[in-house]
């Protein structure tokens, strides 16, 4: 069974970088692209990336200047980090396994509060 | 930006059958999956490339996509499907960055 999960602190000040981890388990990393989606409170969500085994990136268009996300092979890991954040980025931070086009399998999420 | 555009709430008796629409530009064209997420947990996806049901997810849901619009069927409806419903598709118009993954507007499910 697969199993994704998010690590990370709950809380990140004004203007500075949010960083996740996203933990694999049950799956053989190379085989697919692996996401980070976010939700805000009360919102929809909203794809802001992925990583290939290769370490090959895609990010959405509205988050890539402030969007870099990595990989570690050996530890089943890839990460996230989204510099200079504002109150506008508080969301539970999902990561994904993507198949195909579709999001397949699903971390708990995190809530990451953006707050002084 | 490529949009999906889904009514913000649907209401549905026990028993009876829930539609569910998502709309965009020629996503008859693309592969729609959708998902479906209870208060307070991850999404679930229930129907990918269109009509596939992944394990374990009832025969009561079902989805056609055709021209603009996808739907997504929820027949006989039971209470523990009340939940938020949220399409989504890729967009690679925009070439520069490839495809990117569009999530649909969400539709809060009621079973009244």
């Amino acid at each position: 069974q697969v199993q994704l999960q998010e690590s990370g602190p709950g809380v990140v000040k004004p203007s500075e970088t949010l960083s996740l981890t996203c933990s694999v388990s049950g799956d053989s990393i190379p085989s697919h692209d692996w996401n980070w989606i976010r939700q805000p409170p009360g919102g929809g969500l909203e794809w802001i990336g992925h990583i290939s085994y290769s370490g090959n990136t895609q990010y959405n268009s509205s988050l890539k200047r402030r969007v870099t996300i990595s990989i570690d092979r050996s530890k089943k890991q890839f990460s996230l980090k989204l510099t200079s954040v504002t109150a506008a980025d508080t969301a539970v931070y999902y990561c994904a396994r993507r198949d195909d086009y579709f999001f397949d399998y699903w971390g708990q999420g995190t809530l990451v509060t953006v707050s002084s | 930006s490529y949009e999906l555009t889904q009514p913000p709430s649907v209401s549905v008796s026990p028993g009876q059958t829930a539609y569910i629409s998502c709309s965009g530009h020629k996503l008859g064209e693309k592969y729609a999956s959708w998902y479906q997420q209870r208060p307070g947990q991850s999404p679930v996806l229930i129907i990918y490339q269109d009509r596939k049901r992944p394990s374990g997810i009832p025969e009561r849901f079902s989805g056609t996509n055709s021209g603009n619009t996808a739907t997504l069927t929820i027949s006989e409806t039971q209470a523990m499907d009340e939940a938020d419903y949220y399409c989504q598709t890729w967009d690679d118009s925009t070439y520069v960055d490839g495809s990117i993954y569009v999530f649909g507007t969400g539709t809060k499910v009621t079973v009244l």
